[in-house]
């Protein structure tokens, strides 16, 4: 089963308008990091925003606020006030306190377009 | 500035060659990582690393090998047993080993089969 689900390919948002990207994961493990990276098409990953499982606000980074639903295993992503430089990849990924490896475990993205 | 510095930027490999991507880091973060990103996918583990002189293989190890002697560097060869080494590679590092540590990235090596 996936444990990242992303299942927006591609969003398109108007320059200046909120946009909102899914994702959902699943863990049996109760301590869990979630994460989100921007990757543009330099390919550079950059880190946005993360939440902890624990944490009982909405983690929030300047435009990037996290959308933080345990009960149903969502972590949406939200950008306010899109800007053009915002157009790229944008991965979810999750941390498992129970892999010895604490590897990055990433959905498959959403192709963010901002329109002018 | 601190950061991690990924180099060569492209790679070429010929057929039955083994080829070296470097990955270096000036954060002093003790835990190392090296992914792998086909083509519309997320990124896969490799190999990773918490400690000098130790490191462990991830979910697609095979056809890769890895050193750590220096906390600085984890450099990543790709050896002439991996039969489909076309994708883009990125090194990442985070100052611990918990759920909770950041890994930052490096701006990735993209590596072709000629």
């Amino acid at each position: 089963a996936q444990k990242i689900t992303q299942t927006q390919p591609g969003m398109f948002v108007q320059e200046k308008e909120a946009v909102t990207l899914d994702c959902t994961y699943d863990t049996s493990d109760p301590s869990y990091g979630l994460f989100w990276y921007k990757q543009p098409s330099s390919g550079e990953m950059i880190f946005l925003i993360y939440q902890g499982s624990y944490d009982q606000q909405n983690a929030t980074e300047g435009r990037y606020s996290l959308n933080f639903q345990k009960a149903r295993k969502s972590a949406n992503l939200v950008i306010s006030a899109s800007q053009l430089g915002d157009s790229a990849m944008y991965f979810c990924a999750m941390r498992e306190a129970m892999d010895s490896s604490y590897k990055l475990i990433f959905g498959s993205g959403t192709r963010l377009l901002v329109r002018p | 500035d601190g950061g991690i510095t990924q180099s060569p930027k492209y790679l070429f490999r010929k057929e039955g060659q083994n080829v070296t991507l470097s990955c270096e880091q000036n954060l002093n973060h003790d835990a190392m990582y090296w992914y792998r990103q086909d083509p519309g996918q997320g990124l896969r583990l490799i190999y990773y690393s918490q400690i000098v002189n130790d490191f462990q293989k991830g979910d697609i190890a095979e056809g890769y090998s890895v050193s750590r002697e220096k906390k600085e560097s984890f450099p990543l060869t790709v050896t002439s047993a991996q039969k489909n080494p076309t994708a883009f590679y990125l090194c990442a590092s985070s100052i611990g080993t918990g759920f909770q540590g950041i890994q930052y990235f490096g701006a990735g090596t993209r590596l072709s089969v000629l």
